[in-house]
């Protein structure tokens, strides 16, 4: 069966540092893709970054990077030199290329301080 | 702005009452599907639509059920509402093809079940 896990619930993190959120998945599908999403308090998913599983090389968005470890089923979402208003609720997903079905993790809740 | 708005944005129901949510989809963009977001949890997937049939069902019961249309705008329908229900449903619209990795979602409806 299909699972997203992120096991940080929340994160504090000083203005400008770079943060890591975790994500692990679990697939028997050969063919997938992974996504990060943010979500501000207003409630509107913002997509962030996407990883195909035969993408040779990790995503990457402007701040955003995503550490790609296949082997090890890990699709850590890397944000560099935070900003206030990257505080948030980040999803990780997955879909399942056959079917397009996607699953979230139950996200991480990233407070920047100032 | 992701070009995908739902209506209502806030809708109290009392449990046994029927509802129908709305999606209009980013411009051409053939497939929408919903997800139920309960609060402090992850999206969850409930059904997807491609060129006006259903192309993929998560773990919700028949009485939720949902239509797209040829301009592809959406509608979710429930009936027998329960208490349960009361969750942030959220409508994404994306195209199917080698450019079809986002999703692109509403801010989505806040559904309260008394």
């Amino acid at each position: 069966a299909q699972k997203i896990t992120q096991t940080q619930p929340g994160m504090f993190v000083q203005e400008k540092e770079a943060v890591t959120l975790d994500c692990t998945y679990d697939t028997s599908d050969p063919s997938y893709g992974l996504f990060w999403y943010k979500q501000p308090s207003s409630g509107e998913m913002i997509f962030l970054i996407y990883q195909g599983s035969y993408d040779q090389q990790n995503a990457t968005e402007g701040r955003y990077s995503l550490n790609f470890q296949k082997a090890r089923k890990s699709a850590n979402l890397v944000i560099s030199a935070s900003q206030l208003g990257d505080s948030a609720m980040y999803f990780c997903a997955m879909r399942r290329n056959r079917d397009d079905k996607i699953i979230f993790g139950k996200g991480t809740r990233l407070h920047i301080l100032p | 702005e992701t070009g995908v708005t739902q209506s209502p944005t806030h809708l109290i129901k009392t449990r046994g009452q029927q509802v129908t949510l709305r999606c209009s989809s980013q411009s051409g963009h053939n497939t929408v599907s919903w997800y139920q977001q309960a609060l402090g949890q992850g999206p969850q997937f409930i059904f997807q639509y491609y060129r006006e049939e259903e192309n993929g069902r998560g773990n919700f019961p028949p009485r939720f059920s949902g239509l797209q249309f040829p301009n592809y705008s959406s509608e979710l329908n429930v009936n027998a509402l329960e208490l349960d229900d009361s969750a942030l449903y959220l409508c994404a619209s994306s195209l199917k093809g080698p450019e079809g990795e986002k999703l692109f979602f509403g801010s989505g409806t806040q559904l309260s079940v008394l």
